[in-house]
């Protein structure tokens, strides 16, 4: 175990909606990255955050949002959500921006 | 075009026995090289990490391979087990991007009785 939390484990939602994501980091980690791993895929980068403030950004649409919060516990937002965004998401925590990342078990969105 | 590319897309095997997965890399200025191992369903877990100087790192019955001037690694396990199944998927760092993580698509490991 990495001691990186996420909830909820699965969640289903239908197209439109909104969803929130959580990510507990492990201890003594500042920095959160988030990802998304589409079926039979590589986990693509969302962004990441670093002290509460986001410090870098993948190829994603605004529509993906994020908020780290002072304990560095992290958010991931997605709104109006579409089919595609059927995936798991996965988080990582590290000592900081660059250093290794250790990933949580993930939460499956499911997109009806 | 990824920057990491792996092979085999997919591999069965009997249980005992030994195989080799292969990552192909562009990523430049390379830092270093991780390959993990992802259950289904689950985070991907840290197997080995290697550093341009490193060529070779063990953990238990995996072996990790890096030919930093061909962009070639390899993982190596031996006296394969059940437990053994999973994706395993090679993670190359680049040098001037701290945060940013290039992943390979992964290669799927079944073993087998």
């Amino acid at each position: 175990e990495t001691g990186v939390t996420q909830s909820p484990t699965h969640l289903i939602k239908t197209r439109g909606q909104q969803v929130t994501l959580r990510c507990s980091s492990q201890s003594g980690h500042n920095t959160v990255s988030w990802y998304q791993q589409a079926l039979g895929q590589g986990p693509q980068f969302i962004f990441q955050y670093y002290r509460e403030e986001e410090n870098g950004r993948g190829n994603f649409p605004p529509r993906f949002s994020g908020l780290q919060f002072p304990n560095y516990s992290s958010e991931l937002n997605v709104n109006a959500l579409e089919l595609d965004d059927s995936a798991l998401y996965l988080c990582a925590s590290s000592l900081d921006s660059g250093s290794e990342q250790f990933f949580g078990p993930g939460t499956r969105l499911t997109v009806l | 075009k990824n920057q990491v590319e792996q092979s085999p897309q997919s591999l069965i095997i009997l249980e005992g026995k030994n195989c080799t997965l292969q990552c192909n890399y562009t990523v430049s200025p390379f830092s270093n090289l991780r390959w993990y191992k992802q259950d289904t369903g689950r985070g991907p877990v840290s197997l080995t990490i290697m550093t341009f100087s490193e060529n070779t790192k063990s953990n238990g019955r995996y072996t990790a391979t890096l030919d930093a001037d061909t962009k070639q690694s390899s993982l190596h396990i031996t006296a394969s087990q059940l437990s053994d199944s999973a994706s395993y998927i090679c993670v190359v760092s680049a040098a001037n991007s701290g945060y940013a993580l290039n992943f390979g698509k992964g290669t799927s490991l079944l073993v087998t009785p």
